[in-house]
């Protein structure tokens, strides 16, 4: 299997542009996670699809920040519009029922920067 | 509140060498703890999961331990390499149908030739 994919794997962007990032998780899996990645915070939970629906996204920051899962094999998080302050790394992660027993597999990461 | 602190924050030790990284939690109710490795630039790989009912789980020269009564892990690495230099991170839940895990810190660990 070729584990979680993410891209982009490096983004530049400019202050108030738009951001997607792109996951498709491990065949099989039905469950997806958004986590963001920081020196100060460490990982936070962003948010969490389990079988394609959103069952929380209390860790999702601002408005500003979206997420979606139309299909078992894809999911996106866009920020709109973009901050300096969204500069971190972002990863997909996923796992095949709930997390609490089951391993998270986790991608290699998007990391944003924003000037 | 619920917490997961780990120690050292860093660590450096010469390649060969054994060393061991601590995890102490406050996370209750108690459902299994995970140790992530996670190298620079990567994102975090599962070394070991332990149920409260599993006191050690080896993974090669990775042996992790759980003392849920005193609510203490920790993970020794046997004769280290130079490839073991990485942020380990200890991870607990609260249940088994929890998806929110609480995250350490990690430690970041330095393996010198």
């Amino acid at each position: 299997d070729a584990g979680v994919i993410q891209s982009p794997r490096h983004e530049v962007t400019e202050m108030g542009q738009e951001v997607t990032l792109r996951c498709k998780p491990i065949s099989g899996h039905n469950s997806l996670f958004w986590y963001r990645q920081t020196m100060m915070r460490g990982l936070e939970l962003l948010i969490y699809f389990n079988n394609n629906v959103p069952i929380d996204d209390s860790g999702m920051p601002e408005d500003r920040f979206s997420a979606k899962m139309p299909n078992a094999s894809f999911s996106t998080l866009k920020i709109q519009p973009s901050e300096p302050r969204d500069s971190a790394v972002y990863f997909c992660a996923s796992s095949f029922r709930g997390a609490g027993g089951n391993t998270i597999y986790f991608g290699e990461g998007s990391w944003l920067t924003v000037v | 509140k619920n917490q997961v602190e780990q120690s050292p924050q860093s660590l450096i030790i010469l390649e060969g060498k054994n060393c061991t990284l601590q995890c102490n939690y406050t996370v209750s109710p108690f459902s299994n703890l995970r140790w992530y490795k996670q190298d620079t630039g990567r994102g975090p790989v599962s070394l070991t999961i332990m149920t409260f009912s599993e006191n050690t789980k080896s993974n090669g020269r990775y042996t992790a331990t759980l003392d849920a009564d005193t609510k203490q892990s920790s993970l020794h690495i046997t004769a280290s390499q130079l490839s073991d230099s990485a942020s380990y991170i200890c991870v607990v839940s609260e249940s088994e149908s929890n998806y929110q895990l609480i995250w350490g810190a990690g430690t970041k660990l330095i393996i010198k030739p």
